[in-house]
């Protein structure tokens, strides 16, 4: 079986500042980690994926992720958070080669100007 | 351009009535999956179809039922039997065999039971 833990259902950050969202997993076998962002009424969007290559993986809008397996964690990270990037985060896992792919609760990401 | 069409946007139905949503792709995507949106319980698989004329039930799948007829197609029927309909729900699909599911959504159908 499969799941994702995201820690914080709602977080705040100010404008500039350092965005940090937290995904630990658990799998048993060494799996596909991803990121998607949804924006109010809306489908979600992939923002980067991990699937056993670098372990630091760029994805779009500035946003990286860092697999740490000894951790079990894929936390979401950028530099500098800009108003727009005020949305909803989703981490979600799936074996290799299997279809199924499950999600977190979420973390709401409110920017403060 | 490709991508999937999830209608109605919105829907309204009266309690013990069945609704369908529809979804359709042009990606030319085997996978196509259903999943159910409420607030503070992030995104529940309700059925997954990997190929034509086949699916797998997800975590969810009491009180739905789906079909895959057609690769374009993955329509999702709510029925009465499904005790709190109320949700957002978001069609999705994926190549098979690519090595990492990497999901395109529709823009999703709100269904609000009266």
């Amino acid at each position: 079986a499969q799941s994702v833990t995201q820690l914080g259902s709602h977080v705040s950050v100010s404008e500039g500042a350092l965005v940090l969202l937290r995904c630990n997993y658990s799998s048993s076998v060494p799996p596909y980690l991803f990121w998607y962002v949804q924006y109010p009424n809306q489908g979600l969007q992939l923002l980067l994926k991990y699937t056993s290559a670098a372990t630091l993986v760029k994805g779009i809008n500035g946003f990286e992720a860092e697999f740490k397996k000894s951790e079990t964690s894929f936390h979401l990270t950028k530099p500098s958070a800009h108003m727009s990037d005020a949305a909803e985060y989703f981490c979600a896992v799936s074996p290799p080669f299997d279809q199924k792919v499950t999600f977190g609760i979420g973390t709401k990401l409110q920017v403060i100007p | 351009d490709g991508g999937i069409t999830q209608s109605p946007k919105y829907l309204f139905r009266k309690e013990g009535q069945n609704v369908t949503l529809s979804c359709e792709q042009n990606l030319n995507h085997d996978a196509m999956y259903w999943y159910r949106q409420d607030p503070g319980q992030g995104l529940r698989l309700i059925y997954y179809s990997q190929i034509v004329n086949d699916f797998q039930k997800g975590d969810i799948a009491e009180g739905y039922s789906v079909s895959r007829e057609k690769k374009e197609s993955f329509p999702l029927t709510v029925t009465s039997a499904q005790k709190n309909p109320t949700a957002f729900y978001l069609c999705a699909s994926s190549r098979t065999g690519s090595g990492a599911n990497v999901l395109t959504f529709g823009a999703g159908s709100r269904l609000t039971v009266l």
